[in-house]
């Protein structure tokens, strides 16, 4: 299929906000999500969106939809060393099997003190 | 949401061997799905498993390397069959919560030498 496009890398200051873009396939995805990987663990699922929505906000997390250029952000506000992480922007998308998630690379998020 | 055990956490397997992962689920969910994430990528689709039925898989995966097993509505299996150095990678369950959400496994760090 389509890649889900990311940025790879992203570095940031304690206390600052981040901004993680991506930019989506399939306009018909009904959810867009994005998934935390911390080094060696599993993928924790942070927010989502709808694709009626254009944001969405959840404690020190922003998402941003614009469906009409198929681009989703994930803002972090007071970003914090914790934060440090893989971030994955995924669309629900419909395969060979069904709808499931089709995943971007991941942006590498390093948080510096 | 759902909670999912992923076994093994790790593995270090011989070429030419074949690896069984499991994943249980604490509750009754209809579609289960399969990922590997290969080092430093993203996430790729392997198959969808639904209960009672055979495992759909995407383009470039087969069933003979990558025969499923699916007996109930709160297991499945995956096994990596034949076994090469190009099959090191994380595999990754996941299920749907419906509604919204995919639940993810811990994930399996299979290392093939």
């Amino acid at each position: 299929g389509e890649d889900v496009e990311q940025s790879l890398f992203l570095s940031v200051r304690e206390g600052d906000s981040s901004v993680i873009n991506c930019t989506y396939t399939d306009s018909s995805s009904t959810y867009l999500y994005w998934y935390k990987q911390e080094p060696g663990a599993g993928l924790q699922l942070l927010t989502y969106i709808f694709s009626n929505m254009d944001m969405k906000q959840d404690q020190r997390l922003t998402v941003l939809l614009n469906k009409k250029d198929k681009h989703l952000s994930l803002r972090i506000a007071d970003t914090q060393t914790g934060d440090s992480a893989i971030y994955f922007c995924a669309e629900e998308s419909e395969g060979n099997s069904g709808y499931a998630l089709n995943f971007g690379k991941g942006t590498s998020l390093l948080v510096t003190p | 949401s759902a909670v999912i055990s992923q076994k093994p956490s790790r593995d270090i397997c011989q070429r030419g061997t074949s690896l069984t992962i499991q994943c249980q689920v604490d509750s009754q969910v209809t579609m289960m799905f399969w990922y590997r994430q290969q080092p430093g990528q993203s996430l790729t689709l392997i198959a969808t498993a639904n209960q009672g039925s055979e495992a759909t898989y995407e383009s470039g995966f087969v069933i003979d390397k990558f025969p499923i097993s699916r007996p109930n509505l709160t297991f499945s299996t995956l096994t990596v069959s034949n076994m090469s150095p190009e099959d090191s990678s994380i595999y990754l369950c996941s299920v749907s919560t419906g509604g919204y959400g995919y639940t993810f496994g811990s994930g399996t760090r299979l290392t093939v030498v």
